[in-house]
């Protein structure tokens, strides 16, 4: 059974950082590219990172470039995304999303996650 | 940049059948895979159709999805209504230059 399991959300100061992480078991990790899709309060998923099966391509949406870091470990089959300069528009929960591409397709998401919840507030 | 329109809502009785539409504003609607996301309140999102008329494990062969190149639009169909499917369901697809289009979303609800 595909699951993905995130953890390190919390509550972070403006300006902080904080690292997400997603546990994957059920598929062979490698194979797939995974995202990070977020859900502010009350508004609708919006697409924020991507890397590809093996790791070496990665995207991002506009709105997160250049704070936003998302990396993979294959070999401990878990998915990070490094928040930097957080904002109080990052607030957000972050799920966690299995793409059924390796590459090219990296945003066909097949199986989400729970989700975690990330308030950017002093 | 292309757009997803959908219904905003539907509704239709236990037991029958509901198709909600997804049209794609400009290129074509079989360049690159639709996807259907059902979304509970207070849910996280899970996938009933991906890669066009793909479902994942447990998703049950009640709901199918199906692609429109004359009417250039994706279709989700969910037959022998259950009240527990009433959700918003939201179809995504992306281009080369967006990874995530996603349309406004439909209500179901199953009265």
């Amino acid at each position: 059974e595909v699951q993905v399991l995130e953890s390190g959300g919390g509550l972070v100061q403006p300006g902080g950082s904080l690292r997400l992480s997603c546990a994957a078991s059920g598929f062979t990790f490698s194979n797939y590219a995974m995202n990070w899709v977020r859900q502010a309060p009350g508004k609708g998923l919006e697409w924020v990172s991507a890397v590809s099966g093996g790791g070496g391509s990665t995207y991002y949406a506009d709105s997160v470039k250049g704070h936003f870091t998302i990396s993979r470990d294959n070999s401990k089959n878990t998915l990070y995304l490094q928040m930097n300069s957080l904002r109080a528009e990052d607030t957000a929960i972050y799920y966690c999303a299995k793409s059924s591409c390796s590459t090219s397709c990296y945003s066909v998401i097949d199986y989400w996650g729970l989700g975690t919840l990330v308030t950017v507030s002093s | 940049n292309f757009m997803l329109t959908q219904p905003h809502s539907v509704s239709e009785s236990p037991g029958k059948t509901v198709t909600i539409s997804c049209t794609r504003s400009s290129g074509s609607i079989a360049s690159n895979y639709v996807q259907w996301y059902q979304q509970r309140p207070g849910s996280s999102p899970t996938t009933v159709i991906y890669e066009d008329d793909q479902r994942p494990s447990g998703v049950p062969e009640r709901f199918s999805g199906s692609i429109d190149r004359s009417s250039n639009s994706a279709s989700l169909t969910i037959s022998g209504l259950k009240t527990e499917d009433e959700a918003d369901y939201y179809c995504q697809s992306y281009d080369s230059s967006n990874p995530w289009v996603f349309g406004g979303g439909t209500k179901l609800t199953v009265l």
